[in-house]
């Protein structure tokens, strides 16, 4: 069974276009994340949301949304996309918010986002 | 700014040696670590966690943590090719009434046959 499951895989699009990626988690955690990952792999995180409450909101251009309808899904969308959004990015889950201790983050397999 | 440092590599090291793999951190307070291992085109998988000072092993990997030192590292021992990969170093840094993991750039290893 997918723990974390992101949709598409690959996305490839033209410069000004608008796309959403979608995420869902199986696990019954109440947190999941999303993260970019440049072309230098570096791994960071975006937004975070705790039972459909935003926690977490990084310096990240107003053109990304996040929006989870329930526990269970969050996705991203991203208007007027530029070439600089190119990347891979990342859903992940964890069982609370993240202040415990042994919060552990489980990824999902990412959707690699080229922006032409 | 909360920061995490690792040496991008490459690491590489013969077959059945341990490879070694460091990381630093910026904020004393900080009381959660893990590693992670991204295989190229994959996602990164959590491999170990580490809470308190000292060493804690989990079959060929052993994690270590120096919290004076701000300072966490990974030993692999008995290296494989199939652990050659990305290497993620992640620590909790608490804000508020949440936690966020900031993540290393990554070292990549190169386990030689």
């Amino acid at each position: 069974d997918t723990a974390v499951s992101q949709t598409p895989k690959y996305l490839v699009t033209q410069m000004g276009n608008d796309k959403s990626i979608k995420c869902e988690q199986n696990l019954g955690h109440d947190t999941m994340y999303w993260y970019k990952q440049d072309s230098k792999k570096f791994l960071k995180i975006m937004f975070s949301y705790n039972n459909k409450e935003l926690i977490i909101n990084e310096t990240v251009p107003n053109r990304f949304s996040p929006k989870s309808p329930d526990k269970a899904h969050l996705n991203l969308h991203i208007n007027s996309l530029e070439l600089g959004d190119s990347a891979v990015y990342f859903c992940a889950s964890s069982q609370d918010k993240g202040r415990a201790p042994y919060n552990e983050q489980f990824f999902g397999p990412g959707t690699r986002l080229t922006v032409l | 700014q909360k920061e995490v440092e690792q040496n991008s590599g490459p690491l590489s090291v013969p077959e059945g040696a341990i490879a070694s793999l460091n990381c630093t951190y910026s904020d004393r307070g900080s009381q959660s670590f893990f590693w992670y291992r991204q295989y190229s085109g994959k996602s990164p998988e959590l491999i170990m966690s580490i809470y308190s000072n000292g060493d804690k092993e989990d079959g060929r990997f052993t994690a270590q943590l120096n919290k004076a030192s701000q300072y966490v590292s990974l030993l692999i021992r008995d290296s494989q090719p199939s652990d050659s990969a990305t290497y993620l170093c992640a620590v909790k840094f608490l804000s508020g009434n949440t936690g966020k993991l900031i993540f290393g750039q990554g070292t990549t290893l190169q386990v030689k046959p």
